[in-house]
């Protein structure tokens, strides 16, 4: 049971490239989410998917855009990196329900853009 | 939308001496409360959680956090750390009353527990 896997761990891209954060989860869980993560900002929700097929925006979604894959899968593209998108990126999953459950995140992935 | 002050950026602490790492929120409705804490290079895990029930919340590693509803406020103490301890932690809070299928926390801006020996 691996959890919350991310791909890649470390990348580096220039202003302009494009790129796909990868998130797979092995819990059967039905919410999965992408935050990003800055110096003394803590963690802000870039997008969320409440369940299979459903996408929403959260405090942070410009220049990103997300695809649920599947139950399991949630990626984060970037398609044109600018250097303010230099940070650390989480996913996390959750059971969905009537009372929220806990968020199991990702080890995540660390990117910077020259 | 709720939002959550973490009242400490930076808290040093020598080993083996009590600590506490204050969190506020900003409102009084139903709340559900966590923290989870993050070791270098890794990501959140979590300590303990607050939903319904007594208001004092134990969790794991020898951490607790008390629920005060009048005071709006998560803090997380233990009363001996370890070196082990170093790690960043973060308070979150989340809508007890939002409707659909997902509750998402929000989460405060961290603070860094620097325990020194």
């Amino acid at each position: 049971n691996a959890g919350v896997t991310q791909t890649p761990k470390f990348q580096v891209l220039k202003t302009g490239q494009s790129m796909t954060l990868q998130c797979a989860q092995d819990m059967n869980h039905n919410s999965m989410y992408w935050y990003r993560q800055d110096p003394g900002m803590g963690l802000r929700l870039i997008y969320y998917s409440a369940s299979e097929g459903t996408t929403d925006k959260g405090e942070v979604p410009n220049g990103y855009n997300v695809s649920r894959l599947n139950k399991r899968e949630f990626s984060l593209r970037l398609e044109s990196a600018a250097p303010s998108q230099t940070s650390v990126y989480f996913c996390a999953s959750s059971e969905e329900g009537r009372e929220v459950e806990t968020q199991y995140f990702g080890p995540g992935t660390r990117l910077l853009v020259l | 939308a709720q939002s959550v002050t973490q009242l400490d950026s930076q808290v040093p602490v020598f080993e083996e001496a009590p600590v506490e790492l204050r969190c506020n929120y900003s409102s009084s409705v139903s709340v559900y409360l966590f923290w989870y804490v993050q070791y270098p290079n890794q990501g959140l895990q979590l300590l303990l959680k607050y939903l319904s029930g007594s208001t004092l919340v134990k969790g794991i590693n020898g951490f607790e956090a008390e629920f005060n509803k009048s005071q709006t406020s998560f803090h997380l103490r233990k009363p001996s750390v370890h070196i082990s301890d170093t790690a960043e932690y973060f308070c979150a809070v989340s809508d007890a009353t939002a409707s659909g299928g997902s509750y998402i926390p929000t989460f405060g801006r961290g603070t860094s527990l620097i325990v020194h020996p």
